[in-house]
């Protein structure tokens, strides 16, 4: 299947701090990335959904301005997380696919942990 | 609303034991179903999908027929190995909306 990647794997950041998320198709053209968040021993919850070239369309209850999501090309989708406090500290995943219809493939996550 | 409700886990079997996995969804429309598997470390990976009634999807000899009349997608495999040992997740989608996951279900598989 395709290979979707994401940086870093684990961040440490103090309270108050901003993090950067990337993911990546490394083999194909992703239309649509979605970026998700896994609480422990819990299922994913989608927080967002972005086409390339246009605004992320945020799930309920997700805050915007907090968590930035960007999608500048048909290979790269960015998540900063701004402002983090301990409670945002989870496991977030990424997931691309090539078209409408088409199979989703997941990002390995990345742990961030605020201290 | 859609939504997907998974066994709890933990789970644990011994090798060759036979694993079951009970999924049941709720849905508005004619949802497609996945499994999906998280190994230790990694991202998900779709394990097998059924995309009607009475579809069967299998993979890696695991197998889940899409039951319309009781609304389940139950994962099975008649003979589990260590390396199966994961987290197993049921999701469902409408048209080309979003995916809707379970809770997930730890699978410790013990040699």
């Amino acid at each position: 299947g395709a290979v979707v990647s994401q940086h870093p794997s684990r961040v440490i950041c103090k309270s108050g701090t901003s993090v950067k998320i990337e993911c990546r198709s490394l083999d194909f053209q992703a239309t649509t990335m979605f970026w998700y968040r896994q609480f422990p021993k819990q299922s994913l919850m989608l927080m967002a959904t972005s086409n390339e070239g246009s605004k992320a369309t945020y799930e309920q209850g997700v805050e915007k301005d907090k968590f930035l999501i960007n999608h500048a090309s048909l290979t790269l989708s960015t998540l900063t997380v701004t402002s983090a406090h301990p409670e945002d500290s989870s496991f977030y995943i990424c997931s691309a696919r090539s078209g409408k219809g088409n199979e989703q493939f997941f990002g390995p996550g990345t742990r961030l942990t605020v201290l | 609303g859609n939504s997907v409700t998974q066994m709890e886990g933990p789970v644990t079997l011994s090798e060759e034991a036979f694993l079951t996995i009970n999924c049941t969804y709720t849905a508005t429309g004619y949802p497609s179903l996945f499994w999906y598997v998280q190994y230790p470390g990694e991202g998900l990976q779709l394990l097998l999908k059924a995309t009607k009634a009475d579809d069967k999807g299998s993979n890696k000899g695991f197998e889940a027929t899409y039951r319309k009349e009781t609304t389940s997608f139950h994962l099975e495999k008649g003979s589990v190995q260590v390396s199966d040992s994961a987290v197993y997740f049921c999701a469902l989608r409408i048209n080309d909306y979003k995916l809707s996951f379970g809770a997930g279900t730890t699978v410790t598989v013990r040699a």
